[in-house]
Formats: structure tokens, sequence, C-alpha cells
């Protein structure tokens, strides 16, 4: 247990829907970072949150949105679904803004129909 | 480009015997690191090995060790004694600079174990 947790564990619905994907940090980590993991795409960066502030941003889309919030938890949000957008979803921590350390979340199972 | 090479896309090995899992990067900055993951039928991303780009020692974690040539830039994973439960995906990352200051980890599109009985 890597002290990751991310709700929920499977999600099915439907294209053009929204939802909403949460992640908890390990206690004492400041660092978010969300990755996608597709068949086709491999494993990508999203985005990364510290201290409640946007860090870096990678091959996010713009249907896609984050946050993090002052309890230092973080919600990727998707919206306008579309059939590629099934995906395992990675949320992962680390205690400062480097990687030395990064804890990955067991992971979102999103299946859009 | 690729930054990231796992030119494996499965192995094979008999269990308790040694594998090694192929990594190549491709980098330009002097400072960098690189991680081993593993990922069970399960699904969930397992750190298993970090080494830094300045560390003169090969890094290891019990039955993990990592075979680091920096002029190759090679960052081979070797499992000693595999055991059924190294069943499983293989990732190397390599952390990266980004804009702004921050890091990222960038991926190998993976390597699948088999350890067979």
């Amino acid at each position: 247990d890597s002290g990751v947790t991310q709700t929920p564990k499977h999600l099915i619905t439907a294209t053009g829907q929204r939802v909403t994907l949460r992640c908890s940090p390990r206690s004492g980590d400041l660092s978010v970072y969300w990755y996608q993991q597709s068949l086709d795409q491999g494993l990508q960066f999203l985005i990364q949150y510290y201290n409640g502030e946007e860090r870096a941003k990678g091959n996010i889309l713009e249907r896609f949105s984050a946050q993090q919030f002052p309890d230092l938890h973080s919600e990727l949000n998707l919206s306008s679904l579309e059939l590629g957008d099934s995906a395992l979803y990675f949320c992962a921590s680390s205690v400062g803004s480097g990687l030395d350390e990064q804890y990955f979340g067991p992971g979102t199972r999103l299946t859009v129909t | 480009a690729q930054k990231i090479t796992q030119t494996q896309p499965g192995m094979f090995v008999q269990e308790k015997e040694a594998v090694t899992l192929d990594c190549t990067y491709d980098t330009s900055d002097q400072s960098y690191g690189l991680f081993w993951y593993k990922q069970p039928s399960s699904g969930e991303m397992i750190f298993l090995i970090y080494q830094g780009s300045y560390d003169e020692q090969n890094a290891t974690e019990g039955r993990y060790s990592l075979n680091f040539q920096k002029a190759r830039k090679s960052a081979n994973l070797v499992i000693s004694a595999s055991q059924l439960g190294d069943s499983a995906m293989y990732f190397c990352a390599m952390r990266e600079n980004t804009q702004g200051g921050s890091e990222k980890l960038v991926f190998g599109k993976g390597t699948k174990l088999t350890v067979n009985p």
C-alpha cells in the first residue's frame, strides 16, 4: 500500500458525459501528479500540482482540468468524454516538487461507452 | 523521438533464475534520474528502484539492482532469484525537467515479464 488513495476504482460512463476522479496523497506529500495509461499511448504525464498550485503540464487535453485543494487532495475533471478517453488514470504523490520518490495510487479505470 | 526505449516487449525466465530487463534513455541533461516501476495484473504501479545520474554506485533494493551504464545511456533492471510473483509489466522511466522548473516522469512502453515454475 503506497499510502495514495484514489476513488472511484472503476467508472463506466457514456460519451459526452463529465466525470471527476479524486486523489488523496500520502500524508506529508505536497505534490500530486496525474497520469493516463492507455493501450495506444502508454503511460503519459498529464499535470502536476504542488501545494495547491499548478507546477507542470503535460499532454493534458483542454477538455480535462484538475485542481488541488487546501487539504492537498486533488481532483481530475474529464468532460465531453470520448471513447478514446477510456484508460487507467493514476495519481502519484511526492514530498517536494521533485521526483526522487514518487508513489502511485491504485488508479481509476475509466470506461467510456 | 522516444526518450525511453524498452526493446523487449516480453521476457520469460525460470523461477529462481536471474533476468535482465533492458532500458536505454535519451537526454541532454546532466542531472536526471531513472526509475523502474512494476505493474502487476491488478494494475497498481509499484516503485522498485531509483538511480540518480550522479550516483557513482549502482542502485540496489533487495533482489532488484540497476545496471547503470552512463556512457551507453542504459539503465537495465536486474532481478535476481526470480519468483512467480515477479510476473508483471515493468516500466523504465526518466525524470525530465519541465518549463517552470518542475519535473515529470517519461515512461517507456514496458516489458512483460513471465516467470515460469
